[in-house]
């Protein structure tokens, strides 16, 4: 069965460096993949996507990477922040436009 | 504004109530979903819709039902609670022709069965 793995156990960082996240995945092939951003008690908010045939994305501090043979992609917040802790979730959405979601990996930055 | 709405936020209910969670957006998307989230664990598809009067169940059984006569709104139904129903209930929608097909969710519904 298809399934998605991150960083079971929370990860924490001293403000200023640069937090990477990982998420690997079995049994699938997606057309995308998307990483998103939720606090507690909210939804999660869209943060970034990756189609199959890209490599790398950037936005702001922001850098995810997507390796279609490994079946990984890296999630690097630069210059992180305190206000940057959460709960980031990596998404897979295949071409039939179904979404899977991993658990999460819980970011804590240490001021 | 355009956004997406989920109420009530938090509900406490008793074994064998009938209970409605709403959900309204206000982009006109015409994908909806909705998930099953328990603390510390990933996201279930339970129920998905893509337009009026199409409903499919996701990946995750459910013994709740939904119901999408207008675009905008797709409530979720449960005939009976019981409290293995309890867990954080989230909406979303996509499909506003952005060039990310995104999900936009919700706040979430927190529902407790006592």
């Amino acid at each position: 069965s298809q399934k998605i793995e991150q960083n079971s156990e929370a990860l924490n960082i001293q403000e200023g460096k640069t937090a990477t996240l990982t998420c690997n995945y079995t049994n699938y092939s997606p057309a995308y993949l998307q990483w998103y951003r939720q606090d507690p008690g909210r939804g999660p908010v869209f943060l970034l996507l990756i189609r199959e045939n890209e490599k790398e994305k950037r936005k702001e501090r922001l850098k995810v990477t997507f390796d279609t043979t490994l079946k990984q992609s890296l999630f690097h917040i630069t210059a992180s922040q305190p206000a940057d802790s959460a709960t980031y979730l990596c998404a897979l959405r295949g071409r039939d436009d179904k979404i899977i979601f991993g658990k999460g990996t819980r970011l804590h930055i240490l001021p | 504004e355009a956004d997406i709405y989920q109420t009530p936020r938090y509900l406490v209910i008793g074994t064998g109530k009938k209970i409605t969670l709403e959900c309204s957006q206000t982009m006109g998307h015409d994908k909806m979903y909705w998930y099953q989230q328990d603390p510390g664990m990933e996201l279930h598809l339970i129920h998905y819709s893509y337009g009026v009067n199409s409903t499919e169940k996701g990946d995750l059984s459910s013994e709740s039902t939904v119901s999408r006569i207008r675009t905008e709104h797709f409530p979720l139904t449960l005939e009976s609670a019981r409290p293995s129903h309890t867990s954080q209930y989230l909406c979303a929608s996509s499909g506003g022709g952005g060039p990310y097909n995104e999900q936009f969710f919700g706040p979430g519904t927190r529902l407790t069965v006592l």
